[in-house]
């Protein structure tokens, strides 16, 4: 059965700490992402990657950077961490003709 | 990017056939139409997919009209279980593209 894995399920950070979200997947699918989930917003995609290295953002991107230096490894950065920034986050990865594989999601407090 | 619209929320007896509609008025050639379940606390799971007429699998069914405009996902003898949220999805499945996922439908389940 596809996996994919988020490092962690819950992460309490403090206001202005650089925060790493780890997702691995082990389908060898090129693309992944990475969306956050907020009551009353649906899914909102903060970046996307379609190879390793490769980056693009998607519709809300700002106060986050990403990291892809394996295929197998989409890595989410806070850079510095606010408490607007606190959300469930949710990492998928896409084969695609197949649809997404997501996680189970790192539901974020920065307090 | 094609854009879809669905009821913010619908209730349904334990029992009932459910047949949620989602409206793509401006869904491209190559666009694919995509569903998916979501549970409290949980990343959304893939159910179906289909491009135009009828799709069923062993959890649901997708029709498709022909003008492709809508598409309704039908989910036979609902239970307690079926309780989620369901995100109606339209992108091209050949080639990578951001997907927004919107807010979905939050089908209730009722005993």
């Amino acid at each position: 059965d596809v996996k994919v894995t988020q490092s962690s399920r819950y992460l309490v950070k403090r206001t202005g700490e650089k925060v790493f979200l780890e997702c691995v997947q082990d389908m060898d699918h090129e693309n992944m992402f990475w969306y956050r989930q907020d009551p009353g917003l649906g899914l909102r995609l903060i970046y996307f990657s379609y190879d390793v290295k490769m980056k693009e953002k998607g519709d809300i991107p700002e106060g986050y950077s990403v990291s892809r230096e394996k295929k197998e490894r989409f890595s989410l950065i806070l850079e510095s961490a606010s408490t607007n920034q606190t959300s469930m986050y949710l990492c998928a990865a896409e084969r695609l003709g197949w649809g997404y594989t997501f996680g189970s999601g790192t539901r974020l407090t920065v307090v | 990017l094609a854009k879809t619209t669905q009821p913010i929320s619908m209730d349904s007896y334990e029992g009932q056939e459910v047949n949620i509609t989602c409206s793509h008025n401006n869904i491209a050639t190559n666009d694919y139409i995509t569903w998916y379940q979501q549970f409290p606390s949980q990343g959304p799971r893939f159910i179906i997919q289909g491009y135009k007429t009828k799709v069923t699998n062993e959890v649901a069914s997708l029709f498709i009209p022909a003008d492709r405009k809508s598409s309704t996902l039908s989910l036979p003898r609902v239970s307690l279980s079926d309780t989620a949220v369901y995100y109606c999805l339209v992108g091209d499945i050949v080639s990578y593209q951001k997907v927004t996922f919107g807010t979905g439908t939050k089908l209730q389940v009722i005993p």
